[in-house]
This record gives structure tokens, C-alpha cells and sequence, in this order.
């Protein structure tokens, strides 16, 4: 399957602080990508769609100002949480798909506020 | 909006016991995917069904997706410990959007 990476793997950052996570699909060019948020042991909470050039849809509930997505190429689309609080530690996961097909996901990124 | 949801929440059986975990969504779906996320992992893609009534086979594991395009299984014949993990189905919609039910965490005891 078609390779997705994200960095950092995982991020220790004090309570205010912004945080930028880089989501890149290395093998093929990706019309969409989705940012998802998962707490332990629970599923997959879609944050956002991420289309190239365009901007990012958020789902309800979720702030834009607060989760900045900015999907610069094909290949790469980065979150900012922006100003970030304990209640935002948790595990992002991004996906990149192909003209609605599947998802790849990336790895994660681990991130934790102090 | 759309709901997806699976059943059960945890299965835990003996090695070489079969397992089925079930997604209904409230909405029809353009395509179901399944997905396996290993403790401490992310999600890998299994499969995608498209067509109405059908059934795709890889391995021990079979796939179904039903006649209304609104829900789907998926059965794993004789378990083994390697197949632990959290499986997810995903109802794609349009735009590409899945919504990805709350998982069947599943168990082997050898």
C-alpha cells in the first residue's frame, strides 16, 4: 500500500504553545487528506478534510482557528494546534486518500500538553 | 448526520475460534472500508467494498457488504493471536468523507 508519514512521531510541549504536525504521502499524490483525533481506546473522531489548494473543511465541534490546516502540495498538509491546552493531548492521525478511495494513514503524532 | 455503528465493542475468543464484527450505518453508503489498528498503532487499510451484496475474500477473512449498501461484516475463520487488534469499518459518503465506527477490540487467548 501507498506510504504515509508523519512527524513528530510525538511532541512534549508546555501549556500555550503552538504545535505543527507534517502529514506526507511519499509514494503517490493525495486530493484529500484527513486529520482525526483518538483518545484512548476509543475510534477515529474526523477533525477536518484537507483539499489542495483549497481550505480545509472542519467538522462540527471543531475550531479552525484553534486546529490551523494548511494543505500546501499533493504531498504534504500540516496541523498547527494553535495556543495548546492539557485538553488538547491526545494522538493525531492523518490519512491520505485518492479521488474518494481508500486511506492511508500516517503513523500518529503522540502529542502532550503540559 | 451520518452514523456508523459497530458490534459488538469486544470479542474475546479462544485461538481457532471464528469471529464476526458487524457495521450498520443509518445512511447508505457509497462504499465501506475496514480497517485494523494493532495496540499502539494506527490503522491499516484492509479493504474496500463498492458493490451492493459483495463478498471479498482474503485469507481467513471475508468480507460482506449488504444488499442496501448500509451494512457490512467481517469474519475471520479459526483465529489466530496475530489477529488482535481493533477493526474498524469506515462509511465513505461523498467528497471522500468515512466515518469510521467505534471499533471491535479483539482478543486471542492461545
Amino acid at each position: 500500500g501507498a506510504v504515509v508519514s508523519q512527524h513528530p512521531s510525538w511532541v512534549i510541549c508546555k501549556s500555550g504553545t503552538s504545535v505543527k504536525i507534517e502529514c506526507r504521502s511519499l509514494d503517490f499524490q493525495a486530493t484529500t487528506m484527513f486529520w482525526y483525533r483518538q483518545f484512548p481506546k476509543q475510534s477515529l473522531m474526523l477533525m477536518a478534510t484537507s483539499n489542495e489548494g483549497s481550505k480545509a473543511t472542519y467538522e462540527q465541534g471543531v475550531e479552525k482557528d484553534k486546529f490551523l490546516i494548511n494543505h500546501a502540495s499533493l504531498t504534504l498538509s500540516t496541523l498547527t494546534v494553535t495556543s495548546a491546552h492539557p485538553e488538547d493531548s491526545s494522538f493525531y492521525i492523518c490519512s491520505a486518500s485518492r479521488a474518494g478511495r481508500e486511506q492511508f494513514f500516517g503513523p500518529g503524532t503522540r502529542l502532550t500538553v503540559l | 448526520g451520518q452514523q456508523v455503528m459497530q458490534i459488538p465493542q469486544y470479542q474475546h475468543v479462544q485461538e481457532g475460534e471464528d469471529f464476526t464484527t458487524y457495521c450498520n450505518s443509518s445512511t447508505t453508503l457509497s462504499n465501506i472500508q475496514w480497517y485494523k489498528q494493532r495496540p499502539g498503532g494506527h490503522p491499516v487499510f484492509l479493504i474496500q467494498l463498492v458493490k451492493s451484496g459483495e463478498v471479498k475474500k482474503q485469507k481467513r477473512l471475508t468480507f460482506q457488504f449488504g444488499e442496501a449498501k448500509k451494512n457490512s461484516s467481517l469474519h475471520i475463520t479459526a483465529t489466530q493471536t496475530t489477529d488482535v487488534g481493533t477493526y474498524f469499518c469506515a462509511g465513505g459518503a461523498s467528497l471522500g468523507k468515512s466515518t469510521f465506527g467505534d471499533g471491535t477490540t479483539l482478543t486471542v487467548k492461545p
